[in-house]
């Protein structure tokens, strides 16, 4: 069975520091994973996934994940973080083949100016 | 490409009323779409499998008969929230896979509050 668990559900950086959100998954077989934005009162918009290419994986908005499987991570990172960058991140995970998304619980990312 | 849209964005209704939710892929065929529910504490929850032309998978815990999912075509699937209580107030996102098998493209959700 999969899960995902999603370290800090607040997190807050300041404008143009570093943001790093943490996802630990857990999967029976090779996972698909993903991360997701929210922003208020919208749906789900996907900003990366790693299906079994490359482990760095580059998404959009300037993010980027690094799937390790030693550790059963996949941490969200960007060098710099604006201020649109404020709202919720989903990280999911599917099994190879699978349909269905599990997902964590969600981290809510604050920019301070 | 690979486009969802769900509809209504928001919707209020009375107690003991039903809530018809529709979730359209505009641009591909969903045979299988999903539909999640997300908790005050945020997390989102698979509720249930919608499958054209057959019935739904429910997910452990989730009443078939107050969520009723109904997938008739290929492009359509409707979740109506039968008798409605203020607990069943929450985000609703239904969520299709992208043909090509690069991921999930979901609808923009709908916020249900029962009075």
């Amino acid at each position: 069975a999969q899960s995902v668990t999603q370290l800090g559900s607040h997190v807050s950086v300041s404008e143009g520091a570093l943001v790093l959100l943490r996802c630990n998954y857990s999967s029976s077989v090779p996972p698909y994973l993903f991360w997701y934005v929210q922003y208020p009162n919208q749906g789900l918009q996907l900003l990366l996934k790693y299906t079994s290419a490359a482990t760095l994986v580059k998404g959009i908005n300037g993010f980027e994940a690094e799937f390790k499987k030693s550790e059963t991570s996949f941490h969200l990172t960007k060098p710099s973080a604006h201020m649109s960058d404020a709202a919720e991140y989903f990280c999911a995970v599917s099994e190879t083949g699978a349909n269905n998304l599990f997902f964590g619980t969600g981290t809510r990312l604050t920019v301070i100016p | 490409g690979a486009v969802v849209s769900q509809h209504p964005s928001r919707v209020i209704c009375k107690s003991g009323t039903s809530v018809k939710i529709e979730c359209r892929s505009l641009d591909f065929q969903a045979t299988t779409m999903f539909w999640y529910r997300q908790f005050p504490k945020k997390s989102l929850m698979l509720m249930a499998t919608s499958n054209e032309g057959s019935k739904a998978t429910y997910e452990q815990g989730v009443e078939k008969d107050k969520f009723l999912i109904n997938h008739a075509s290929l492009t359509l699937s409707t979740l109506t929230v039968t008798s409605a209580h203020p607990e069943d107030s929450s985000f609703y996102i239904c969520s299709a896979q992208i043909p090509t098998g690069s991921g999930y493209t979901f609808g923009s959700g709908t916020r249900l509050t029962v009075v």
